[in-house]
């Protein structure tokens, strides 16, 4: 089945606590993404990659690493969690951003900071 | 960033009603258009994608139109369906590589 998966799911942490969320397609997408929703906020973009080795500033990368090693997986790090990082994060893929490719999107991952 | 503007933000329909919700983003640069629909503890699944002036889809029930000299599109659903119930988003792209999400149009459907 084709799908993006993201781990965990809820995740509650304390401050200052490294933490990654992992996020993996088997559709062979070169691009992936991540986003946060925050309440009356639109999903907003943290990084995106257009390709193995590849990755780019979103809209709100303040706080965040990312990594593509290898097409299927793009981790999303939190090396010093702050309470303002508390937030729903979806992972999404598509086959290339030419416009018109849909994104995909993982199951997300509620994640508290407190 | 692009400014993009859904509205209403909510509503609340009876089942059977037709309905319809608007998405404004800059027609400048304009590249495709995209719309989501999210349904609650779910992700956003892809409804349309639209990249020509006047373009219209449909799936079912719902549908969409789209205006790029005027930078607007707007969603339908007709007949609406308590399954219908869900948050809609459009996704506009520019020249950038990136989609810019709206806040959501968040329908309710009453039985």
């Amino acid at each position: 089945e084709a799908q993006v998966t993201q781990n965990p799911r809820y995740l509650i942490t304390v401050t200052g606590k490294k933490l990654t969320v992992t996020c993996s397609q088997n559709m062979n997408h070169e691009y992936m993404s991540w986003y946060r929703q925050d309440p009356g906020l639109g999903l907003r973009q943290i990084y995106y990659s257009m390709n193995v080795e590849v990755t780019d500033k979103g809209d709100v990368p303040e706080g965040y690493k990312v990594s593509r090693k290898e097409k299927r997986n793009f981790p999303l790090i939190l090396e010093s969690p702050s309470p303002n990082q508390t937030s729903l994060y979806f992972c999404a893929s598509s086959l290339w951003l030419a416009g018109t490719d849909t994104q995909y999107f993982g199951p997300g991952t509620r994640l508290t900071v407190l | 960033i692009l400014n993009v503007e859904q509205s209403p933000q909510s509503l609340h329909v009876q089942e059977g009603d037709s309905t319809n919700f608007t998405c404004s983003f800059p027609s400048s640069n304009f590249y495709a258009l995209h719309w989501y629909r999210w349904e609650t503890a779910k992700s956003p699944e892809a409804l349309f994608v639209m990249t020509l002036n006047g373009d219209e889809k449909k799936k079912g029930r719902i549908s969409a139109t789209l205006n790029t000299k005027e930078g607007y599109s707007y969603l339908y659903i007709k007949g609406s369906q308590p399954e219908d119930s869900a948050t809609y988003l459009c996704a506009p792209r520019s020249g950038a590589n990136n989609l810019f999400f709206g806040t959501g149009t968040r329908l309710t459907v009453i039985p």
